[in-house]
């Protein structure tokens, strides 16, 4: 199975600062990423997909980038309704699999 | 307005199954397969499988294989999983997620169904 390695485990950021998550994945995955946002109690909600593609009527500060086997996602001004949890889901083989999440707190 | 509307809560015993429902709305219920996604404190996110309800065809992690057994209805466009011979490391919340079969992305996400397992 494809091991998708995500960092940091928490982070805490101020109100408009600009953060970056990362998944590493064991093999290449061609770009076959998506990034989710789950809040808590609920269910994850796509941001991104095909590791650079903004899911339509996400805000266009949440931005991704990588290929091969690096792929981050970047907020552009922290906002308050950004606290969550965050994790990476590869696609590119069988069983998808995802990253272990990153907790996202206002400072 | 697409909708994934997953059963409520169960509580089975060990040995026993359970089956989970998830009713879809908003969209053609055979141009999306349902994915099974398993979420638990100690082991985060797993994806189970999925099923392509149009054909009936099934793909599951090779963890799930015993575990879980995936159908669908399209007379009433609802997807369901059964997990069977239930253990504590069943104890957890599982979501369904439509995805194209062409493009796997999950775009919608169920409420998720949470299962607990106790004598």
């Amino acid at each position: 199975d494809i091991q998708m390695t995500q960092s940091p485990a928490s982070l805490s950021a101020s109100l408009g600062e600009t953060i970056s998550i990362e998944c590493r994945a064991s093999e290449d995955i061609y770009s076959n990423l998506a990034w989710y946002q789950q809040k808590s109690g609920k269910s994850p909600q796509l941001l991104i997909y095909a590791a650079n593609r903004l899911q339509d009527g996400v805000p266009s500060r949440f931005s991704g980038s990588g290929s091969g086997t690096q792929y981050s996602l970047k907020i552009s001004g922290m906002q308050p309704e950004d606290e969550g949890d965050y994790f990476c889901l590869q696609g590119s083989k069988f069983p998808f699999t995802f990253g272990s999440g990153t907790k996202l707190e206002i400072k | 307005e697409v909708q994934l509307q997953q059963s409520g809560p169960e509580v089975g015993r060990p040995g026993s199954s359970v089956k989970i429902s998830c009713k879809a709305s908003g969209y053609t219920f055979t141009d999306y397969v349902m994915n099974w996604v398993k979420q638990s404190p100690g082991q985060g996110l797993e994806w189970i499988g999925w099923i392509d309800p149009e054909y009936g065809s099934t793909d599951y992690a090779e963890k799930f294989k015993k575990k879980a057994t995936l159908t669908a209805d399209t007379s009433s466009n609802t997807a369901y999983i059964q997990l069977s011979s239930l253990t504590s490391e069943d104890t957890a919340t599982y979501f369904c997620a439509r995805s194209r079969i062409t493009t796997w992305v999950m775009d919608a996400w169920g409420q998720g169904a949470s299962v607990t397992v106790s004598s």
